[in-house]
């Protein structure tokens, strides 16, 4: 099976704009997580979409947003962006299955605000 | 709620040498474990995931862990580094609603 896909790999953003960024599960996962990742902060749980419906959220503003389609690729969006926001977002999908629901992550998408 | 300590920061051996990656965890109920690997510029790779079922937890290329429920520990080991193995570890916990919650990662150096 293909693995965790996310695009764009790289991004160059600047404060104000807005950006999307995508990812696309195994095949045959319905749950896909995002995590934010900086030297700072670690990395922190944004949040969980299964079957196109947002299920946990961590403690992000409103800024941070995401849906799910039918076919279970994920987008998250952020608006208004600010020069914290350059991190690693990393995209990571389960097939919410089993005591132990392994996520497997994508290779994330590098954004940077200048 | 739950949380990972990572005792170290970062840790340094020779090639060849045990590696030692220390992980103490919190959590209110039995937990599932999990050790991750992220080299430079990559995404994150599973490198082993205990869920109760034994308490020596073999992963990929050659690390192991073993879950102590008495010293709420998960410590990763590998007898013998390799210089492929240089890489940050993440050790995480899931918690009742199957969310990860990360340590803060350990930087492992291998010297030639």
């Amino acid at each position: 099976k293909a693995g965790v896909t996310q695009t764009p790999r790289y991004l160059i953003k600047t404060r104000g704009q807005q950006v999307t960024l995508s990812c696309s599960p195994i095949s045959g996962h319905r749950s896909v997580s995002w995590y934010q990742q900086t030297p700072g902060q670690g990395l922190q749980f944004l949040f969980e979409y299964f079957s196109e419906t947002q299920r946990n959220k961590g403690n992000f503003p409103g800024r941070f947003s995401g849906r799910q389609f039918s076919n279970s690729r994920s987008e998250m969006n952020v608006s208004t962006l600010e020069l914290g926001d350059s991190a690693l977002y990393l995209c990571a999908s389960s097939d919410r299955q089993g005591a132990a629901d392994t996520q497997y992550f994508g290779p994330g998408t590098r954004l940077t605000v200048l | 709620a739950q949380s990972v300590t990572q005792l170290d920061s970062h840790v340094s051996v020779s090639e060849g040498t045990p590696v030692l990656l220390r992980c103490n965890y919190s959590s209110s109920y039995s937990p599932s474990l999990f050790w991750y690997v992220q080299h430079p510029n990559k995404g994150l790779q599973l490198l082993l995931k205990y869920t109760s079922a034994a308490t020596l937890v073999k992963g990929i290329n050659g690390f192991e862990a073993e879950f102590k429920k008495s010293e709420t520990s998960f410590h990763l080991t590998k007898p013998s580094a390799h210089m492929s193995d240089a890489a940050e570890y993440f050790c995480v916990v899931s918690d009742k609603a199957k969310n990860f919650v990360f340590g803060p990662g350990t930087r492992l150096s291998v010297l030639p």
